[in-house]
This record gives structure tokens, sequence and C-alpha cells, in this order.
């Protein structure tokens, strides 16, 4: 049972346009979302979080939107560059003090210059 | 600040050995946990560590994997008499005490292939 899923495998991009990775999930009870960053060989690096509450949260290039009603998350990325590519993971997990995150498959994001 | 530390990076093992995986939370994280994930595949909630203490080990196969976290030293991932299916990036990621809503801190994995 995937809890967390991410459809697109793979994104190929333009350098300077707009990446949109989206993640849905299942599990109404999920509190906590995050986005991680995986490069060939090395372990994910976090990116950005979101928790319910909100329905966005930006860090500079980076912005994440949360669709509750959708279950519904994506990664915004803008302006793409090439350093960005790598996989990108969302995460999620349920209400604070919890602690296990169900990862989804990944989207292998391709920025071309 | 050294971040996760895990070693080998790479192990290989033949089938029916032991493997022994190690990770060194950051300074000052006392949570540690380990993801497994298979070829093409996210990341799997394996086992919760705390110092002495397993909190969560749901995601551990029931035969063959066990986990420590000792007073003193890395917390320990074991997997006895390998099979084929058990290759995998194994990845051990560290949190300080009630920061688990912003996400760990991963180490770079150790990729175990049995031959």
């Amino acid at each position: 049972d995937q809890q967390v899923k991410q459809n697109s495998p793979s994104l190929s991009v333009q350098e300077g346009r707009i990446s949109i990775l989206n993640c849905d999930y299942t599990n109404s009870m999920f509190d906590y979302f995050l986005w991680y960053k995986k490069y060939p060989a090395e372990g994910p690096t976090f990116l950005i979080s979101i928790s319910s509450i909100k329905d966005k949260n930006e860090d500079g290039r980076f912005t994440v939107f949360l669709n509750k009603s959708a279950k519904h998350l994506s990664l915004h990325i803008v302006p793409s560059q090439p350093g960005d590519s790598a996989v990108y993971f969302c995460a999620a997990k349920g209400h604070s003090g919890t602690y296990k995150y169900i990862f989804g498959t990944g989207t292998r994001l391709k920025v071309l210059a | 600040n050294a971040g996760v530390m895990q070693n080998p990076r790479h192990l290989v093992r033949r089938r029916g050995q032991e493997a022994r995986l190690r990770c060194s939370p950051m300074k000052g994280h006392s949570h540690v946990y380990w993801y497994r994930q298979l070829p093409e595949e996210g990341l799997k909630f394996m086992v919760y560590l705390q110092k002495e203490n397993i909190i969560d080990e749901s995601g551990m196969p029931k035969e063959r994997f066990s986990a420590e976290f000792p007073k003193e030293g890395p917390s320990i991932l074991r997997i006895q008499q390998v099979v084929r299916g058990d290759s995998a990036a194994y990845f051990c990621a560290s949190s300080p005490p009630g920061q688990e809503d912003y996400g760990y801190t991963f180490g770079s994995g150790t990729r175990l292939t049995v031959v």
C-alpha cells in the first residue's frame, strides 16, 4: 500500500524555467510533509517542509504547495538550474511527535542547460 | 560538526555471510533511524532507536535483521545470512529529541551488494 505516490518517475526542464514536482498521498492523518533532494551515491538532503496548517511555504527558489482536500503537494523550483538535477523525494508523517516518515518513490529531475 | 557518518560506503558480501553497517549520528542527536532503499524504490522505514533502546522496529524483517544503538559507539544494523534480495542502499538518519517534525539528517548510505 503506497501511501505517498510520486507518479512521474522523471522530468526534464530547460534551465531558467519552472520545475514542478508532484506528490499525492492517501492518508488523511498526515500532518507534516517534506521534500528531500538526492544526488547519486549520496544521502537525501532536506530541502523544504510544510505542515498541514499551511498551504504554502517558500524558501528562495523553492516553494511547496499543499492542497489538503486533494491530498496533493507540489514542489516548484524557479528558476531551475543545472545543479538542481537530482532525484526528489516527498515524505509525509502524522501529527507532531510522530517520527515515521513515509517516502514516495522519487522523481528524477534533469535540468537542461 | 560532522554530519551523520556511515561506514562502510560499499559492502560486498557472499550469500550466507553477515553484514554489519555502522552509523554515527550527528553530535547532539540521540535518535537514530534506519531506512532501506531497494533499486527503483523509495526509502522504507526499518527501525527507530534511541540510546540502548529500540523504539520501533516495525519495518525490520522478522528474521536475520537486528539493530542496536549502544550507550557508547555507533548504531549497528546487522544482517545475518545475507541473501541477494538484501542488496540495497541502507541509510541512517538522526535527529535531536523533539525535532522530528522538521525532518532528519541522513548519512551517505551503505550500498550492500550480495553476490
